[in-house]
């Protein structure tokens, strides 16, 4: 079955820096994109980023765009999550996510088909 | 952005009720909608997608329609795994966004 397994969260000054990972298990990784979302302790959902499954294209929601980067690693079914310049508004449980249409190019159109359990990447002095 | 916004924000209920969440957004999406169940301490999980395709998996007292700016959630005959809350979202144009959830309780 599938299996998303984030890592690489935890405690991290303001200003400072902090890579997610997330190893994908039980399908096919390369035909699909990934997601990362993200859940401020007891408030909603918020959209991160998109990476496109064949790693051409990338989209991030615009309050994050260019503090966060997204990528991947076909050949260790592996994406990772780059944040940069991190704020205490930024903590939260990060989440990777399958996106739920093969081979999506965009990341409209599509749905969080799988989710990781996530990793909690708390900003704080 | 396109902003999601659901009706009620909470909502009581009792095991076998038939109860309806409806969600709004602010421009129309087609039937570019999702909605998605979450425990505590639990990720998300994917129940309807494209406003009213079920997915895998799911039971069948779940159910959604809608299209444009208007959609509604149904659960018909709820169980007791099925307190929670729940999330609408929408795929038709970036940012992708989330309305602020519906807690169903007892």
């Amino acid at each position: 079955q599938v299996q998303l397994v984030e890592s690489g969260g935890g405690v991290v000054q303001p200003g400072g820096s902090l890579s997610l990972s997330c190893v994908a298990s039980g399908f096919n990784f390369i035909n699909y994109g990934m997601h990362w979302v993200r859940q401020s302790p007891g408030k909603g959902l918020e959209w991160v980023a998109f990476i496109r499954h064949d790693g051409g294209d990338d989209y991030y929601a615009d309050s994050l765009k260019g503090r966060f980067s997204i990528s991947r690693d076909d050949s260790k079914n592996t994406v990772y999550l780059q944040m940069n310049s991190l704020r205490a508004e930024d903590t939260a449980v990060y989440y990777c996510a399958k996106d739920g249409i093969w081979s999506g190019y965009y990341p409209t159109g599509g749905y969080f088909e799988h989710w990781g359990r996530g990793s909690l990447v708390t900003v704080s002095s | 952005d396109i902003q999601m916004t659901q009706s009620p924000s909470s909502l009581s209920a009792s095991v076998g009720d038939r109860v309806t969440i409806s969600c709004r957004p602010s421009q129309s999406i087609s039937n570019y909608l999702n909605w998605y169940q979450q425990k505590p301490g639990k990720a998300p999980k994917i129940l309807i997608s494209s406003a009213s395709n079920l997915e895998s998996g799911v039971p069948s007292r779940f159910s959604g329609s809608g299209s444009g700016t208007e959609f509604t959630l149904t659960i018909s005959g709820l169980q007791p795994e099925d307190f929670a809350i729940y999330y609408c979202q929408q795929s038709y144009h970036t940012p992708l966004t989330f309305g602020q959830g519906t807690r169903l309780e007892i």
